[in-house]
């Protein structure tokens, strides 16, 4: 069955650096994603929408410069956590859909900055 | 705005037993979705309801949804302990792929 890989699955960065996370659809073409966070013990939230070859549509209170998403291939999105913080910290989801009904997500990055 | 209601929250159960979780949601939805996660793991897919009346069924859970009350149930019969784990509803709106979630329900069940 179709497959959305993400990774990595785990990082730790100190505060400032940028971090990069990748999903992608291994055998099915994609050419939306979404990227959802998820803090300990919460719901998941979606942050924002992946297009391919056009800019990303986030959702209300989501920094766009904090948060950079990049969906260059109909294959491949990435979300860059920049100068990242404590408080980004968090458990971070991408989705990739095939069919309509056909809804994959990924094995989650685990994001920890010191 | 789209919101998506879980009840309960909490549930911790004995091995053996029956239960119903709610899930209510407030505009009109394409579609219902029902995840099972596990502590530091991502989404696993259980269901996804189409259509009112929809039933599915696996294994000792089974899902159904109203579309008129806004309400899908999951059922969980004869419960065991490896179904401890966060049970999360999400529905789509507009024909689109986003989802928006319910704040999960976290299943105990005891030996």
């Amino acid at each position: 069955g179709a497959v959305v890989s993400q990774h990595p699955s785990r990082v730790i960065c100190k505060s400032g650096t940028s971090v990069k996370i990748e999903c992608r659809s291994l055998d099915f073409q994609a050419t939306t994603m979404f990227w959802y966070r998820q803090f300990p013990k919460q719901s998941l939230m979606l942050m924002a929408t992946s297009n391919e070859g056009s800019k990303a549509t986030y959702e209300q209170g989501v920094e766009k410069d904090k948060f950079l998403i990049n969906h260059a291939s109909l294959t491949l999105s990435t979300l860059t956590v920049t100068s990242a913080h404590p408080e980004d910290s968090s458990f971070y989801i991408c989705s990739a859909s095939e069919l309509p009904e056909k809804l994959f997500f990924g094995s989650g990055t685990q994001l920890s900055v010191l | 705005e789209l919101k998506v209601e879980q009840n309960p929250l909490f549930l911790s159960m004995q091995e053996g037993k029956n239960y119903t979780i709610y899930c209510n949601y407030s505009t009109t939805s394409d579609r219902l979705y029902w995840y099972r996660q596990d502590p530091g793991k991502s989404l696993e897919s259980l269901f996804v309801l189409l259509s009112n009346g929809a039933v599915k069924q696996e294994g000792r859970l089974m899902a159904s949804l109203d579309t008129k009350a806004r309400l899908s149930t999951l059922h969980i019969t004869a419960a065991v302990h490896d179904l401890s784990a966060t049970y999360f509803c999400a529905v789509t709106q507009g024909g689109s792929e986003k989802l928006v979630f319910g704040k999960g329900m976290k299943l105990t069940v005891n030996p």
